[in-house]
């Protein structure tokens, strides 16, 4: 079965400084891996994805994710945090073959301080 | 715009009536999925139609029943609606069947039940 935590429900961070957020995941196959961003009163909007390609993946908005196999982990990084990227961020796995199920992680909020 | 479209944005109704949701899928694409975002419950799948048929179904209750046209637009049907329906549901779509392509989502459908 699959699974997928999100460590953090909120992150806070100054504007300008480095963001992490941090999902494990657990999948018995070779899973495809997502992060979605939602502003506030939005819909989501897919920021980047792994499907077995290179392990670093860069996204919109100078967003990159690194799938690391060993530590069963895809964290979302920016190396500069701005006031825009204040939203809620939700890690995703997508699990085959046989069955494809995607699950949606619990969020984390992102808070940026001026 | 995310080429899905969601129509109302904000429905208002009281416990005991149905309610229809709409959802117009990005051009080219076929499936559509249903959301359920909620405060405790956080996002939960509902169900998925491909191409015209049901694909997968997620934690829909007996209560709520969808279904995709020929044209591809789906609708998601809401009786009997309780207090704790009060919810954003959100439609997404993709190109194939399976989800490991990642998803455009619509901005959502508010439903206040009263």
């Amino acid at each position: 079965a699959q699974s997928v935590t999100q460590l953090d429900s909120h992150v806070s961070v100054s504007e300008g400084t480095p963001v992490l957020l941090r999902c494990n995941y657990s999948s018995s196959y070779s899973p495809s891996l997502f992060w979605y961003v939602q502003h506030p009163n939005k819909g989501l909007q897919l920021l980047l994805k792994y499907t077995s390609a290179a392990t670093l993946v860069k996204g919109i908005n100078g967003f990159e994710a690194e799938f690391k196999k060993s530590e069963t982990s895809f964290h979302l990084t920016k190396p500069s945090a701005h006031m825009s990227d204040a939203a809620e961020y939700f890690c995703v796995v997508s699990d085959q073959p046989g069955g494809f199920k995607t699950i949606f992680g619990a969020g984390t909020r992102l808070f940026v301080k001026a | 715009d995310s080429g899905v479209t969601q129509t109302p944005k904000h429905l208002i109704t009281a416990t005991g009536q149905r309610v229809t949701l709409r959802c117009s899928p990005r051009s080219g694409d076929l499936s559509v999925y249903w959301y359920q975002q909620s405060l405790d419950q956080g996002l939960q799948f509902l169900i998925q139609y491909y191409n015209g048929e049901e694909r997968a179904k997620g934690n829909i209750l007996e209560r709520f029943s969808a279904q995709q046209f020929p044209d591809l637009h789906s609708e998601l049907n809401l009786s009997s609606l309780e207090l704790g329906d009060s919810a954003l549901y959100f439609c997404a779509s993709s190109v194939a069947e399976h989800s490991n392509y990642g998803y455009t989502f619509g901005s959502g459908t508010r439903l206040t039940v009263v």
